[in-house]
């Protein structure tokens, strides 16, 4: 079975430029969330997806984070412009409910985003 | 709001000998603990995780103990060894429903051979 798929692994841009982030999750997860870790602090919550629908944003920043999920598949996560505070390591989990009504999330290998 | 406290940042042990991270908590209605290795390049990976009616789980050499009360749980290795060199996540979510995963800030853990 496939783990979670994140693209690009690296991406540097400049500030104010656009980029945009793709995670696949594990077929068949109706959950999907974006965590993200900037400069080696704690990995902090941004968004929550229950398929196509958002159930809980309240960690995205400002409004230039912007994530979708069409089709309740995979999501992106679009930063628009850039800042050089969003330097950091996006991460995409995604879950299911398994034995025991236990929700594991299981995380992909994460994206680098460097704003210079 | 939310928040979970881990210590210390980083550790380094004798390859060997054992290794305890410790985190609180600050939220009564986490009831579920996961801990997470990431190793470099890869993502965060659960390794064992521990729920709040349970004071103590134990996987070959890692185990885990909570203190619900005092809202503190910690995890031990024991005879550590070169593979254990990682960055380790303690964190709180509860179990029983799709929710955010709380996360420590970290304890980089190097083994001395």
């Amino acid at each position: 079975e496939a783990g979670v798929t994140q693209f690009p692994s690296h991406s540097v841009i400049e500030k104010g430029q656009t980029v945009t982030l793709r995670c696949d999750p594990i077929s068949g997860h109706d959950n999907l969330y974006w965590y993200r870790r900037v400069m080696g602090k704690e990995i902090k919550f941004l968004l929550h997806f229950v398929k196509e629908s958002k159930q809980d944003e309240s960690g995205m920043p400002n409004n230039r984070f912007l994530a979708e999920r069409t089709g309740g598949t995979y999501s992106t996560l679009k930063v628009q412009p850039a800042e050089l505070e969003d330097s950091g390591v996006y991460f995409c989990a995604s879950s299911q409910e398994g034995r025991q009504g236990l929700y594991e999330q299981y995380f992909g290998p994460g994206t680098r985003l460097t704003v210079t | 709001g939310e928040n979970v406290e881990q210590h210390p940042s980083t550790l380094s042990v004798q390859e060997g000998d054992s290794a305890v991270i410790k985190c609180t908590y600050s939220d009564s209605a986490s009831n579920y603990f996961p801990w997470y290795k990431q190793e470099l390049g890869k993502g965060p990976q659960l390794i064992i995780d521990i729920r709040s009616n349970v004071g103590e789980k134990k996987d070959q050499r890692i185990a885990v103990t909570l203190n619900k009360t005092a809202k503190h749980f910690s995890l031990h290795i024991t005879e550590t060894q070169p593979e254990d060199s990682a960055v380790y996540f303690c964190a709180a979510s509860s179990y029983s429903s799709a929710s955010k995963i709380i996360f420590g800030s970290g304890t980089r853990l190097s083994i001395r051979p």
